[in-house]
Parts: structure tokens; C-alpha cells; sequence
């Protein structure tokens, strides 16, 4: 079964601090992953998204995730955070079938930013 | 990018009454979409698959009496929740897959029960 491991609950830095968000999954086969931002009471934004290629994809509002197959593991980083980037972040795995297939997410890692 | 939009974005309804949000599509086709519920300062749990055309698809311990799910056409799915009680106040989420596979996510709605 494929599964998505958040370590972090929370984390707080700084603003101008760089920011990295640890995501592991446990899956199969080849894994689709993506990276959500949920502002409060709000919808998931797609930050970024990695199936194949270069291992370091780019994302909006500076966002970018590193794929390790060997560790299972797809963080996101941003060199320096902004206050807007307080929110709520989840990682999500699931299948490439070329056909859309659920996500299975993480429990989330809450950012707070402190000025 | 892709536009997913939910109505309503907020709901109160009285115990005993059904309430239907509605999921829709903006600015694509989407043959699938999925419906999560959220729990506060909790992740996402997928409820349910569905598929325009077909019955959907539902999870293990999710009541398919309960939330009924409607993909009539590839823009629009609705979830109605029936003789709504408190315990199904929460978070709930749709999210339409593009002809890409991406996966974009609604606003969600908020659905309270009196």
C-alpha cells in the first residue's frame, strides 16, 4: 500500500530563512508526487509536481522539491521564505497510469513564519 | 493553471436534511474527480472516485448511501450528503484531473450541522 510520511508537524523560521519540508513515501512502483499549499479554510494549491527527468523540479512562488529514489524522499525547499508562505503543506503520492488515479497525502507540516 | 470551483463554500444545514456541493471544472474536461474530506488540522481523506458516466467508486468505511456522488457531465460532480448529522460537519474537498494528470483541488466547502 502506498503511504506518505510528514515527520514535521510543525516548523517555524524566520523570514528570509530557507525553508526545507521533509516528505517520504513507501510505493511500488514508479510514484507521481506533488507538493500542496493549503492556506486556512481554503483549497489545495498545486505547488509542484514529479514523475520522471530531472530530479529537481521547479514550482511556483519559488518552490522547488528534490526527488531521491534511494530515500525515498521528495522535500520541498525555498531559499528564503516569505510571510505569505505561512500555510499548511502536503506531500502526495500516487500512480502514473496515465489515467487520473487518487492521491494519497500526507498528514501535513503546518509553516509559521515570524517576522 | 487549471480552475476547480465549489458551491457552496460554506453551508449550514439542520440534522435530518440533505445538502448537495457542488464540484465543478472551469476551464477543462475532467473524466474523474475525487471528493476528500478533511478533519480540522487534519490530511485529507479521499471519500470517493468519480467517474463521469459511472457510479463512483468509494472507499472503504465510506457510506455510499450516505454521500451520494453524480458526475453527470465532464464539468461538473456533485456530492450530496443526506440526512446530515453533526458528526458529518467537516472539510470537504473535490479536486478534477486534467487530460495531463494533474491534479488540481476546488476551494473546498464547509459544511456544518445543526
Amino acid at each position: 500500500a502506498q503511504s506518505v510520511t510528514q515527520p514535521d508537524i510543525h516548523i517555524t523560521v524566520s523570514e528570509g530563512a530557507s525553508l526545507e519540508l521533509r516528505c517520504n513515501y513507501s510505493y511500488g512502483a514508479t510514484p507521481y508526487l506533488f507538493w500542496y499549499v493549503q492556506s486556512p479554510g481554503q483549497g489545495l494549491q498545486l505547488l509542484l509536481k514529479y514523475f520522471s527527468g530531472d530530479t529537481l523540479v521547479q514550482g511556483i512562488k519559488g518552490f522547488e522539491a528534490e526527488f531521491k529514489r534511494s530515500q525515498s524522499s521528495f522535500n520541498l525547499r525555498k531559499p528564503s521564505v516569505h510571510w505569505s508562505d505561512a500555510a499548511e503543506y502536503f506531500c502526495a503520492v500516487g500512480p502514473y497510469t496515465g489515467t487520473a488515479s487518487k492521491l494519497t497525502f500526507g498528514t501535513g507540516t503546518r509553516l509559521q513564519v515570524t517576522l | 493553471g487549471a480552475v476547480v470551483s465549489q458551491h457552496p463554500s460554506r453551508v449550514i444545514c439542520k440534522s435530518g436534511t440533505s445538502v448537495k456541493i457542488e464540484c465543478r471544472s472551469l476551464d477543462f474536461q475532467a473524466t474523474t474527480m475525487f471528493w476528500y474530506r478533511q478533519f480540522p488540522k487534519q490530511s485529507l481523506m479521499l471519500m470517493a472516485t468519480s467517474n463521469e458516466g459511472s457510479k463512483a467508486t468509494y472507499e472503504q468505511g465510506v457510506e455510499k448511501d450516505k454521500f451520494l456522488i453524480n458526475h453527470a457531465s465532464l464539468t461538473l460532480s456533485t456530492l450530496t450528503v443526506t440526512s446530515a448529522h453533526p458528526e458529518d460537519s467537516s472539510f470537504y474537498i473535490c479536486s478534477a484531473a486534467t487530460g495531463r494528470n494533474t491534479i488540481y483541488f476546488g476551494e473546498g466547502s464547509w459544511l456544518t450541522v445543526v
